[in-house]
């Protein structure tokens, strides 16, 4: 089962602009994760934010973390070609375990 | 130093056929994980390994499904009687200790398709 929900499915939008994505999950967190993964390969990790903070910047990357709502918000600035990427949202619980719990994922495109 | 890597990259076999998939963590990591994805969702959870042991094998969907770790380093996931939908990108991931705060470094992944 898949706990996370990005929110839009797909964007697109022209380089220069701002990206966000969002990303509702359903219980209680560790931590929340951003990946990137082109061409449906691997995935690179982007930014990781604990359940205790609240945003979190990444060069031109800024997340943020809303507990009571369960939800986060992945803003890309000043967007590139390059970012044209499928983006995940993935949760880890607390615990031991630390399995990822992705999203469906959100397909962004940057036009030159 | 050398990511995750996957052998093979793509596997194509036919309905029945048993394959297996390779899967080599940072060394040093002793934590390491597979999920599948399948066209257009985002990865699943299928078994995570602390050292040698499978620590959680949960999201192994049926027993055709087995991996295992021997040495606490190279893993190997085997799939028996594949199925059409066993065709999926299987990822592998690993990360340093396994606590829940850390990032999981990902593989390229290998493509298998079940013809």
């Amino acid at each position: 089962s898949q706990q996370g929900e990005e929110d839009p499915q797909a964007l697109s939008i022209q380089e220069g602009e701002n990206a966000t994505m969002n990303c509702s999950y359903k219980t209680s967190i560790n931590n929340l994760q951003w990946y990137r993964q082109n061409s449906g390969r691997g995935l690179v990790h982007l930014i990781l934010i604990r359940s205790n903070e609240r945003e979190k910047h990444s060069g031109r990357l800024r997340v943020t973390l809303d507990t009571s709502k369960k939800s986060s918000s992945l803003l890309i600035t000043a967007s590139r070609a390059a970012d044209t990427a499928s983006y995940f949202c993935a949760t880890a619980l607390t615990g031991a375990n630390s399995k990822l719990t992705f999203g469906k994922g959100i397909t962004l495109s940057v036009r030159p | 130093g050398a990511g995750v890597s996957q052998t093979p990259s793509n596997k194509v076999t036919e309905k029945g056929k048993y394959v297996e998939l390779r899967c080599d963590p940072i060394s040093g990591h002793t934590a390491l994980y597979w999920y599948r994805q399948s066209l257009g969702q985002g990865p699943e959870f299928l078994i995570y390994f602390q050292g040698t042991g499978a620590a959680d094998d949960s999201g192994l969907p049926n027993d055709r499904f087995f991996a295992v770790r021997p040495e606490g380093s190279v893993s190997t996931l085997k799939i028996q009687r594949t199925e059409r939908g066993d065709s999926a990108v299987y990822l592998c991931a690993s990360s340093s200790q396994g606590v829940s705060q850390e990032t999981q470094y990902f593989g390229p992944g290998t493509r298998l398709l079940v013809l």
